[in-house]
């Protein structure tokens, strides 16, 4: 099955500098590839995510991109503010087409420090 | 809208016992899937409903099981419950589930004592 992989697994940077996270992924079919972010003791909460027919996508701060020949998409934070603090998974999915439902794989997660 | 709710929001069981939890996706969103989130292993897949159809199941053991009702709200069960089978259940909605955006309900906090 799909599998997840995400680094780094803790990141701290400083107030207005930027935050990259990776994943890759195994399943060559998967073409939804959506980010959360996951405060302490809250739902997870769609970011951003990008479809396979798009290489990048820009939300004022926050970028993805994608990478289908190597299998691999980062999350882009620039001008972090503290409360960009909290947990950031990616996630996978084939979609319904390609028989895969909505399942989403996703990946162990990136804990997120902004320090001031 | 209102968005996706779960209820109870915290449960405490004893090993043996079952459990059924609830979730009521965003109004007109077919398509509901639920998680099961540990610190251990993270946010696995256990199944997807749609149209009051399984359309996808992930490697949970068959005491975990799941339905939809043509009101589109998703009940999971969980029988002879384990100590692991401590988690927040994660259900999430989406439209159709073609590639779309599932949103994330609150949470169901489950302990196993």
């Amino acid at each position: 099955g799909e599998n997840v992989e995400q680094h780094p697994s803790t990141l701290s940077v400083q107030e207005g500098d930027s935050a990259v996270i990776k994943c890759t992924y195994s399943d060559s079919a998967s073409n939804y590839f959506p980010w959360y972010k996951q405060e302490l003791g809250k739902r997870p909460q769609l970011i951003i995510d990008i479809r396979s027919n798009v290489g990048e996508k820009k939300d004022q701060r926050i970028a993805v991109t994608l990478n289908k020949t190597a299998k691999h998409f980062s999350l882009h934070i620039t001008e972090t503010q503290p409360e960009d603090s909290a947990v950031y998974f990616c996630a996978a999915s084939k979609g319904w087409v390609t028989g895969g439902g909505n399942k989403l794989t996703f990946g162990t997660g990136t804990q997120l420090k902004v320090e001031l | 809208k209102a968005g996706v709710t779960q209820t109870p929001r915290y449960l405490i069981k004893t090993r043996g016992q079952q459990v059924t939890l609830s979730c009521s996706p965003i109004s007109g969103h077919r398509s509901v899937s639920w998680y099961q989130q540990t610190p251990g292993q993270g946010l696995q897949f256990l199944f997807e409903y749609f149209s009051e159809t399984q359309r996808n199941k992930g490697n949970f053991p068959g005491r975990f099981s799941g339905r939809q009702f043509s009101n589109s709200r998703s009940e999971m069960n969980v029988s002879t419950l384990e100590l692991g089978d401590s988690a927040l259940y994660l259900c999430a909605s989406s439209q159709s589930g073609i590639l779309e955006t599932q949103y994330f309900g609150p949470g169901t906090r489950l302990l196993v004592l």
